[in-house]
């Protein structure tokens, strides 16, 4: 079964752009999270979707928001991008139920620089 | 959730048993104990979770104490491969998938 993908890998922008990031889930998985790690604050949740509606939120401003499509595949958008936006964003998937939301599995995550 | 505490690194020589401490003493009667590892540069990776009774799979041991405000994860036969940052986390039962990473353990497996 292939695992999660994440497009692009590796991307750089400017300061004041707009980005999006992809994700693939797991085939049958429904729920989608979406994670930022920084040197500086470690890893952060930013939220999740489960049947495409956002079901929690992370502490993240408004410029950070995301989408997920029938088919589980999940798009985050970060708007008007800051210097400190550079990370490494890792999305998650699982099948979304109580007794298996605790087993994520992790893309390889997408290195966003921000010059 | 509950916070964790764990010592920020930790060496282990290749062959022998790695035991990675993990301490939450304000853990809940409902909430369990996950245990995830991150090699550099990868997205982390499930190891482990239990509620209060030890458990074992094919990567590794989860010895909670009988208090619960402890546990401890055991790499049986530490390899160079688990060098990575190992994070316990604590969180309740429920369908959100949110899962909240401390600083974690920094394992360092040498020849």
């Amino acid at each position: 079964k292939a695992g999660v993908t994440q497009t692009p890998r590796y991307l750089i922008k400017t300061r004041g752009q707009q980005v999006t990031l992809s994700c693939s889930p797991i085939s049958g998985h429904r729920s989608v999270s979406w994670y930022q790690q920084t040197p500086g604050q470690g890893l952060q949740f930013l939220f999740e979707y489960f049947s495409e509606t956002q079901r929690n939120k992370g502490n993240f401003p408004g410029r950070f928001s995301g989408r997920q499509f029938s088919n589980s595949r999940s798009e985050m958008n970060v708007s008007t991008l800051e210097l400190g936006d550079s990370a490494l964003y890792l999305c998650a998937s699982s099948l979304g139920t109580a007794q298996s939301s605790y087993e994520q599995y992790f893309g390889p995550g997408t290195r966003l620089t921000v010059t | 959730d509950a916070k964790t505490t764990q010592p920020t690194s930790m060496d282990c020589a290749e062959g022998r048993a790695a035991n990675l401490p993990c301490n939450h003493s304000t853990i809940s009667g409902n909430e369990y104990v996950y245990w995830y590892r991150q090699i550099h540069s990868q997205g982390p990776q499930y190891i482990i979770h239990g509620l209060k009774n030890n458990e074992t799979n094919e990567m590794a041991s989860l010895i909670i104490t009988e208090d619960r405000k402890s546990s401890t994860l055991i790499l049986p036969h530490a390899t160079l491969r688990d060098t990575a940052v190992y994070y316990c986390i604590v969180r309740g039962t429920g369908t959100a998938s949110k899962l909240t990473f401390g600083t974690g353990t920094r394992l360092q497996v040498t020849l």
